[in-house]
């Protein structure tokens, strides 16, 4: 079975640039979770998905942050416009109940 | 105060040592009890979970929730260097629905050869 996959796996972009990242989850996986690890702290909850709606999105920091998970396939996690503050690591995670699986994350650097 | 504490270390231990690491937490809602391993550059990957308080074992890992105290521990039998890794303990409210995670900051564990 294929883990969780996530795309590209390093960014790199200058404040105010626009940026996409793309999780593919675990086949059958109806739930699908973002997740932000920025320097120094620990590992934060965005929102979860649960096929194609949003569950919960009380995580995300601001309306800069957009995500969407077309038809509960892959999901897409848009920052638009980037700031520096946003400079982090961006998992996500997939799961039928409980246990998550995350993917190796996309490492994000904004400038 | 943070929901969930962890002593992020790091800890450095002989080849063969016993490792415990350990986790408080405040929200007495928190149900669901798990552990993750993160190597540099990877992602978490999950160890063990549990539900209940008393121990669960799988071979060199055992689980510990104490409910009544909010804590929970990992111990590492027989440390090997390949235990070298980023440890996350990671709890959730709810049992049998998805819910999302809240992490410690993890505990960084070197196991010397």
């Amino acid at each position: 079975e294929a883990g969780v996959t996530q795309f590209p796996s390093h960014s790199v972009i200058e404040k105010g640039q626009t940026v996409t990242l793309r999780c593919d989850p675990i086949s059958g996986h109806d739930n699908l979770y973002w997740y932000r690890r920025v320097m120094g702290k620990e590992i934060k909850f965005l929102l979860h998905f649960v096929k194609e709606s949003k569950q919960d999105e009380s995580g995300m920091p601001n309306n800069r942050f957009l995500a969407e998970r077309t038809g509960g396939t892959y999901s897409t996690l848009k920052v638009q416009p980037a700031e520096l503050e946003d400079s982090g690591v961006y998992f996500c995670a997939s799961s039928r109940q409980e246990t998550q699986y995350f993917g190796p994350g996309t490492r994000l650097l904004v400038l | 105060q943070k929901e969930v504490e962890q002593d992020p270390g790091p800890l450095s231990v002989p080849e063969g040592a016993i490792v415990s690491l350990n986790c408080t937490y405040s929200n007495s809602a928190f149900q669901y009890f798990m552990w993750y391993r993160q190597y540099s550059r990877k992602g978490p990957e999950l160890l063990m979970y549990t539900y209940s308080s008393g121990n669960k074992e799988d071979g060199r890992f055992t689980a510990q929730v104490d409910k009544s105290s909010k804590y929970i521990s990992l111990f590492i039998r027989d440390s090997q260097p390949s235990d070298s890794a980023t440890y996350l303990c990671a709890i959730t409210i709810s049992s049998g629905s998805a819910r999302q995670l809240t992490f410690g900051s993890g505990t960084q564990l070197t196991v010397l050869p």
